[in-house]
């Protein structure tokens, strides 16, 4: 089965510092995995996706995520973070097998608070 | 252009009742989901249509009832509402279900409150 583990609930940085957002994953099949952005109020945006062409992924508004295999890591990156990043990251693995074809199993989310 | 709207994006009710969302999109995808979350922002997967075909019923009580009457709306009937209803629920959609690189497209929610 796939599962998506989002290493820390909450990060809170200045505006202007590195953001880091951890994602590792677990998966019998090459994975998809993508980063989903959730504003307030908001449905889910998407950010960058992965799907085993470049392990390093450029996204939307400046963010990047590295595929790592070794790791089974997909971190979530961006040099200098601005206010209007505040939101909720998702770290999404596709699902594939019998019971889960179709599914996006979603990590429990991180809060990304950007303090002036 | 909204590309998946739901209606309506507010919903607060008495237990015991019966609602239903639409939820339409104008990307011409094949693949319609209804997912979940939780107070905690947690999302799971509820149902999913392909082309008018049910694919993915998860464990869900079966008070909830989806229906798709072409491949470009995906609505979400409740019945007798309960209080662990309250949630949002989001609307997305897919051109595939069946290619795992496929990005879902979600709408706004609906942020159902039961009282």
């Amino acid at each position: 089965a796939q599962s998506v583990t989002q290493l820390d609930s909450h990060v809170s940085v200045s505006e202007g510092t590195p953001v880091l957002l951890r994602c590792n994953y677990s998966s019998s099949y090459s994975p998809s995995l993508f980063w989903y952005v959730q504003h307030p109020n908001k449905g889910l945006q998407l950010l960058l996706k992965y799907t085993s062409a470049a392990t390093l992924v450029k996204g939307i508004n400046g963010f990047e995520a590295e595929f790592k295999k070794s790791e089974t890591s997909f971190h979530l990156t961006k040099p200098s973070a601005h206010m209007s990043d505040a939101a909720e990251y998702f770290c999404v693995v596709t699902g594939y097998g019998s019971s889960n074809t179709g599914k996006l199993i979603f990590g429990q989310g991180t809060t990304l608070q950007v303090k002036p | 252009d909204t590309a998946v709207s739901q209606t309506p994006k507010y919903l607060v009710t008495q237990m015991g009742n019966d609602k239903s969302i639409k939820c339409e999109q104008n990307l011409g995808h094949d693949t319609m989901y209804w997912y979940k979350q939780d107070s905690k922002k947690f999302l799971k997967i509820m149902f999913s249509y392909n082309n008018k075909e049910l694919i993915i019923n998860e464990t869900v009580p079966n008070r909830f009832s989806p229906k798709s009457p072409d491949k470009a709306h995906l609505n979400l009937h409740i019945n007798s509402l309960e209080l662990g209803d309250s949630a949002v629920y989001f609307c997305a959609s897919s051109q595939d279900w069946t290619a795992g690189n496929q990005p879902q497209h979600f709408g706004d929610g609906t942020r159902l409150s039961i009282l």
